[in-house]
């Protein structure tokens, strides 16, 4: 298994310009998530989603769309990118199967770095 | 809302001391407790975790325990390595349906022969 991989690496956008970043499990879990990662400010929720066709939001969604037409891929999408979205942005999946500690771990991402002029 | 605080850092040690990261959370209902690591360049990885109160979780001779009456979760290790450098990460989540990760703001450790 491959686990969770993102694409690309790493990312150089001017202000204005829209991309997509890529992030894929190969382990069947239902529920994918997007953090960002802020120096002295942790990880951050952006979106997540509790299966195919499902998404909601996290705790700072603006300027970022997300869709979920497959188990496997949950594409992040900055549509008008502006300095503020300068940043390393991690995908997380787990499980919706409950193991006997009742928690279902989370698995991440290698990261994406993004870096907005 | 929830949160967790958890002590800034750099944390910088001799290798083989004992290292202590401290985490506090605010949290209604009974919350899981993670510590999260990330090595340089990487992604985070679950180090531990503790699902109850009293609970400890343990691993690679990290160990915290979870202290609802001062609802805490520190982090220690007897006697650190080099190898341990890295970012470490408290957080906390519910335990049903979707399990929202909350995060610390991290603490760095640096080790040193």
């Amino acid at each position: 298994n491959a686990g969770v991989t993102q694409t690309p690496k790493f990312q150089v956008l001017k202000t204005g310009q829209s991309m997509t970043l890529q992030c894929a499990q190969d382990m069947n879990h239902e529920y994918m998530s997007w953090y960002r990662q802020d120096p002295g400010m942790g990880l951050r929720l952006i979106h997540y989603s509790v299966g195919a066709g499902i998404t909601d939001q996290g705790e700072v969604p603006n300027g970022y769309n997300v869709s979920r037409s497959t188990t496997e891929d949950f594409p992040l999408r900055l549509l008008s990118a502006a300095p503020s979205q300068t940043s390393v942005y991690f995908c997380a999946s787990s499980s919706s199967r409950t193991s006997g500690s009742g928690h279902n771990e989370q698995f991440f991402g290698p990261g994406t770095r993004l870096t907005v002029l | 809302g929830n949160s967790v605080t958890q002590m800034e850092g750099p944390v910088t040690l001799s290798e083989e001391a004992f290292l202590t990261i401290n985490c506090t959370y605010t949290a209604t209902g009974y919350p899981s407790l993670f510590w999260y690591v990330q090595y340089p360049g990487e992604g985070l990885q679950l180090l531990l975790k503790a699902t109850k109160a009293d609970d400890k979780g343990s691993n690679k001779g990290f160990e915290a325990t979870y202290r609802k009456e001062t609802t805490s979760f520190h982090l220690e290790k007897g006697s650190v390595q080099v190898s341990d450098s890295a970012v470490y990460f408290c957080a906390l989540s519910g335990n049903t349906g979707f399990q929202k990760l909350v995060f610390g703001t991290g603490t760095r450790l640096l080790v040193s022969p």
